[in-house]
């Protein structure tokens, strides 16, 4: 089975500081890359997501994300958080042509004020 | 604009109570898809189904069983509920073009 790491289980941050939330997959073929983002009490949503092209990818919010495939992540970065980026997030790994999405552990980010 | 439309969004159950859990999608995908999520763990699969008439078996699929009854509809049933179903459920649906996967806004189990 494949698998997603997202090595931060909870970050603390103060507004208006810098994020680099981290994912690692463990596939070694070509993969559709995605970060969901889970505000408090609500469903998942799509951040953004990398299919090919350019390996920066810019999502909703300000946040970005950079595909390294020689280390197989994905991370997430955001410049400057504020408060109501306060949410878990979730990286997920689609293996090009199948159906299943894996997801990591999910990393819940705490931003106070 | 539904989307996913998931319901119960709550429901208690007794140990060996048996329960469906309903999912209906408005936007014609193929793929749709059951999900758990438990603290520290994420989201793991339990079944999918890749388009009407086809389901397949997910990372946690024990205890659980699964309908596709048609393209809109993915019912996932517990037959005998154990407290290790307590969880939150969430069924999706994805866009083959995109890959994107849309969610519904969960059901939380809780099992007595």
């Amino acid at each position: 089975a494949q698998s997603v790491s997202q090595h931060n289980h909870h970050v603390i941050l103060s507004e208006a500081a810098s994020l680099e939330l981290g994912c690692n997959y463990s596939y070694g073929g070509t993969v559709n890359l995605f970060w969901y983002v889970q505000y408090p009490g609500q469903h998942l949503q799509l951040l953004l997501k990398y299919f090919s092209g350019d390996p920066l990818v810019k999502g909703i919010k300000g946040f970005e994300a950079e595909f390294i495939k020689s280390k197989f992540s994905f991370n997430l970065r955001k410049p400057s958080v504020q408060w109501s980026d306060t949410a878990e997030y979730f990286c997920a790994v689609k293996i090009y042509n199948f159906n299943k999405f894996y997801f990591g552990s999910g990393t819940k980010l705490n931003v106070k004020p | 604009n539904a989307g996913v439309t998931q319901t119960p969004k709550f429901q208690v159950l007794k140990t060996g109570q048996s329960m469906t859990l309903q999912c209906a999608q408005d936007m014609n995908h193929n793929s749709m898809y059951w999900y758990r999520q438990d603290p520290g763990m994420g989201l793991r699969l339990i079944y999918y189904s890749a388009s009407e008439g086809t389901t397949d078996k997910g990372e946690v699929p024990n205890g659980y069983n699964v309908s596709r009854l048609n393209k809109r509809e993915f019912s996932l049933r517990l037959e005998s509920a154990a407290p290790s179903q307590t969880s939150v459920y969430f069924c999706a649906s994805s866009d083959g073009n995109t890959g994107e996967l849309f969610f519904g806004e969960g059901s939380r189990l809780t099992v007595l």
